[in-house]
């Protein structure tokens, strides 16, 4: 059982380009949310989607798009990066809307120069 | 608004001392409690988590938490700590939103077990 899978774990990007996060979990979860996690700042909710077809912003949405075209997948995508969306990134799924608790991935460490 | 305060930033403890992770939440509603481990360069992994019932909540390797609604706490502790427990530990709410749950986490609270 896979879980959570996040690709790439390292990427290194310049400002203005542009990339897409891959997330995909195979337990059939209805929700799934990506968090950017800062040295002292917890973690903070990007985006989040309770079915296919249904996405939403969470706190810190600017400069991210996302789209839920199946169960599976839950891809984020960097517009135009910028040295401020320097983070990890880590996309999260469950059985519900979190209440049982989410299943991590590993985690995408970005870097913008 | 509800918040997540994790009241120490790092904690050095000696391996097979006790050890106590503070958390204070707020929220006009009820809510949920969890607590994750996060080892060195790995996502986060769930501990434990308090959702009714009986308010002392239990992991697999020896960590429990209380809920204290007079307090509104959700401390996690240890009576004797190892080497592998070392960790940043991070407490999260969820409250009712809309659609769901909103969960929110606190800062985090680097553990570190020293021989």
């Amino acid at each position: 059982n896979a879980g959570v899978t996040q690709t790439p774990k390292f990427q290194v990007l310049k400002t203005g380009q542009s990339m897409t996060l891959q997330c995909a979990q195979d337990m059939n979860h209805e929700y799934m949310s990506w968090y950017r996690q800062d040295p002292g700042m917890g973690l903070r909710l990007i985006h989040y989607s309770v079915g296919a077809g249904i996405t939403d912003q969470g706190e810190v949405p600017n400069g991210y798009n996302v789209s839920r075209s199946t169960t599976e997948d839950f891809p984020l995508r960097l517009l135009s990066a910028a040295p401020s969306q320097t983070s990890v990134y880590f996309c999260a799924s469950s059985y519900g809307t979190g209440v049982n608790g989410y299943t991590f991935g590993s985690g995408t460490r970005l870097t913008v120069v | 608004a509800q918040s997540v305060t994790q009241l120490d930033s790092q904690v050095p403890v000696f391996e097979e001392a006790p050890v106590e992770l503070r958390c204070n939440y707020s929220s006009s509603v009820s809510v949920y409690l969890f607590w994750y481990v996060q080892y060195p360069n790995q996502g986060l992994q769930l501990l434990l988590k308090y959702l009714s019932g009986s308010t002392l909540v239990e992991s697999i390797n020896g960590f429990e938490a209380e809920f204290n609604k007079s307090q509104t706490s959700f401390h996690l502790r240890k009576p004797s700590v190892h080497i592998s427990d070392t960790a940043e530990y991070f407490c999260a709410v969820s409250v009712p939103n809309t659609g769901g749950f909103k969960t929110i986490f606190g800062a985090g609270t680097r553990l570190f077990v020293k021989a």
